[in-house]
């Protein structure tokens, strides 16, 4: 049974950066893309993007590029989004999710990370 | 970027009603289409993918169709613990994109 287990919720200051953790179990970590999407308060889901981990292969959104990183740790079956520069709008609950077995779609969700930006 | 658009904004409908969303892609993504459910306080869940194959144990009342640029999900006798917003979204190109979602409410 494949799960994803995201790590805790953050507060941060403007400006500053933020790295959420979403640790995979079951199936085989790195061949399988994982997806990072947010969800602002009452907003709907913006996707931010996508690695495969086994390949190093990333592509991300135009305008998170150059302000995200997404990366994975093969030892620890984990994928990392980091975010710097954070602004009041980057609160949201961020989601990682894991590729399906047939195709790029998100097939399996994280319980999602609270990031608030806040002064 | 596909702009992906979805009608209606908001349902309300009664309980075993059958409701049809529809999704809109503003160009041919083929079958690259997923539709989720997102009830409220809670994770988005896969429903349908390859616009009409139904994830591991869906209820048989969800159903997905549609190509190229339309596409529905279907929801036959819809059930209280139906009450959520639905999203589709593209991953026929990058970047991939989500439609704004419709809110299924319960009359």
């Amino acid at each position: 049974q494949v799960q994803l287990v995201q790590s805790g919720a953050e507060v941060k200051k403007p400006g500053s950066s933020v790295k959420v953790s979403c640790k995979t179990s079951g199936g085989t970590f790195g061949s399988y893309g994982i997806t990072w999407v947010r969800q602002a308060p009452g907003q709907g889901l913006e996707w931010m993007g996508r690695i495969i981990p086994i390949l190093g292969i990333k592509n991300s959104a135009q305008k998170f590029q150059g302000r995200v990183t997404f990366t994975a740790d093969k030892s620890t079956n984990t994928a990392y989004m980091e975010m710097s520069s954070l602004r009041f709008e980057d609160t949201a609950v961020y989601y990682c999710a894991r590729d399906g077995v047939s195709g790029p779609y998100s097939a399996y969700w994280g319980q999602g990370t609270l990031v608030t930006v806040s002064s | 970027e596909i702009v992906v658009t979805q009608s209606p904004a908001i349902l309300s409908v009664s309980p075993g009603e059958t409701v049809i969303l529809s999704c809109r892609a503003s160009q041919n993504i083929r079958r690259d289409l997923a539709w989720y459910q997102q009830k409220p306080g809670q994770s988005p869940r896969l429903l349908i993918y390859a616009a009409s194959t139904g994830a591991t144990g869906l209820p048989a009342r969800f159903s997905g169709s549609g190509s190229g640029t339309e596409f529905t999900l279907t929801i036959s006798s819809l059930q209280s613990e139906d009450l959520a917003v639905y999203y589709c979204q593209q991953y026929n190109n990058w970047p991939r994109t989500f439609g704004q979602g419709t809110k299924v409410e319960i009359k």
